[in-house]
């Protein structure tokens, strides 16, 4: 019972590198979620998929890109690597109507930008 | 003012107290809340899931749903040193597939033996 896979789980970027973080669960999800979270800030919201073929911005957009390659994976892309985008990503999935039942979130992707 | 506010802590209490982790929101329209647990370096995993107002309890867990004061909050009771993790509550509106939750920002928890 995998869950959500999210690879890799730690990477190291210089600024203007790029990186794409994969994602993938096999609870046969409709919707998926990427957060990033830093000290003192909680969990924002960057992009999520309502359903394989939708994504809409969340709280952060701004410097990523995402792609809901199946209903399976959903990647989130760095074109441009800076430092302020070193954070720990995670991603999340959840059935239909997500009020029903809440989130399941993977372990997580530790990213330094130098 | 942030649309969830919860006291980042951190909060330290012995073994075998009872502790009250809360959080406010400002969103009438939220009726449905959760509370998160994250250890140290893993990702958050559901702890309580609550709809509307009232009480919810789960073992040592008991979620608490005040909507008329917009309030929520968690109470574990005889606390155990497993139990030391960041509490995250989350919040939403809707049913709907494009209704994100809504997360505080997490209270860091250590239970002392």
């Amino acid at each position: 019972n995998a869950g959500v896979t999210q690879t890799p789980k730690f990477q190291v970027l210089k600024t203007g590198q790029s990186m794409t973080l994969q994602c993938a669960q096999d609870m046969n999800h409709n919707s998926m979620y990427w957060y990033r979270q830093d000290p003192g800030m909680g969990l924002r919201l960057i992009y999520y998929s309502a359903s394989e073929g939708t994504t809409d911005k969340g709280e952060v957009p701004n410097g990523y890109n995402v792609s809901r390659l199946n209903k399976r994976e959903f990647s989130l892309r760095l074109e441009s690597a800076a430092p302020s985008q070193t954070s720990v990503y995670f991603c999340a999935s959840s059935p239909p109507r997500t009020g029903d039942q809440p989130q399941h979130f993977g372990d997580g992707t530790r990213l330094s930008i130098l | 003012q942030k649309e969830v506010e919860q006291d980042p802590g951190p909060l330290s209490v012995p073994e075998g107290a009872i502790v009250s982790l809360n959080c406010t929101y400002s969103n009438s329209a939220f009726q449905y809340f959760m509370w998160y647990r994250q250890y140290s370096r893993k990702g958050p995993e559901l702890l309580m899931y609550t709809y509307s107002s009232g009480n919810k309890e789960d073992g040592r867990f008991t979620a608490q749903v005040d909507k008329s004061s917009k309030y929520i909050s968690l109470f574990i009771r005889d606390s155990q040193p497993s139990d030391s993790a960041t509490y995250l509550c989350a919040m939403t509106a809707a049913r709907g597939e494009n209704t994100p939750l809504v997360f505080g920002k997490g209270t860091r928890l250590s239970v002392i033996a």
